[in-house]
């Protein structure tokens, strides 16, 4: 069960806020986000634990609600170089073995 | 100086051909995992190797094969190349003792089968 992440895609203008949510059925220990430019490959950006503070990257930052299993990045003042696809990724366990599972990312496309 | 690296970077290569892509961390880490993303972008783990021992396998045809002759490489072998298998193939590391698994990728090997 993949996380389900909104919205699937969203266009900005440079400057402008945008956030993208995470959304996971099953009880999380922790969340990474990473961005895909086109062409390349996943990068980290930051990690949110259990019972951990909001994290910050540059004028990105994201929480986690562990209660509802979701999480969510806040982009600020987004700038060009923000465009590319955000993935959550989420760990949990099943029956005692450890799952990381991607979500079904977000597109970004910020414009001049 | 690159942390984790595959080989090589573009595959194409004719239905029904084995093929093999290679991989190598050079950050120390013990895990290494093989995902693959298809055209519309979903990242799914196929394999995952803890020092050399296999410690996930999710339902990936037994044409995939991963070998990981020592824990800073891991590779990955398909048998009988199908339409299907067209997609990048990302080789990740990760450090569980450094805390929660941040994967570290590689520069991806774009597969393209005819």
């Amino acid at each position: 069960q993949q996380p389900v992440q909104s919205p699937q895609a969203v266009i900005l203008r440079e400057g402008e806020d945008a956030v993208i949510n995470c959304s996971s059925s099953k009880a999380l220990y922790s969340v990474h986000w990473y961005r895909q430019k086109h062409g390349e490959a996943p990068v980290f950006l930051m990690i949110l634990l259990k019972g951990g503070e909001q994290m910050r990257h540059e004028k990105i930052s994201a929480s986690f609600n562990e209660k509802k299993q979701q999480s969510s990045l806040y982009l600020t003042a987004s700038q060009l170089s923000y465009s590319g696809t955000y993935f959550c990724g989420t760990a949990h366990t099943t029956s005692g073995t450890y799952k990381y599972i991607f979500g079904t990312g977000t597109r970004l496309k910020v414009l001049a | 100086d690159t942390a984790v690296s595959q080989t090589p970077k573009y595959l194409v290569t004719q239905m029904g051909n084995d093929k093999s892509i290679k991989c190598e961390q050079n950050l120390g880490h013990d895990t290494m995992y093989w995902y693959k993303q298809d055209s519309k972008k979903f990242l799914k783990i196929m394999f995952s190797y803890n020092n050399k021992e296999l410690i996930i396998n999710e339902t990936v045809p037994n044409r995939f094969s991963p070998k990981s002759p020592d824990k800073a490489h891991l590779n990955l072998h398909i048998n009988s190349l199908e339409l299907g298998d067209s997609a990048v193939y990302f080789c990740a590391s990760s450090d569980p003792a450094g805390g929660p698994e941040t994967q570290y990728f590689g520069p991806g090997t774009r597969l393209l089968v005819l």
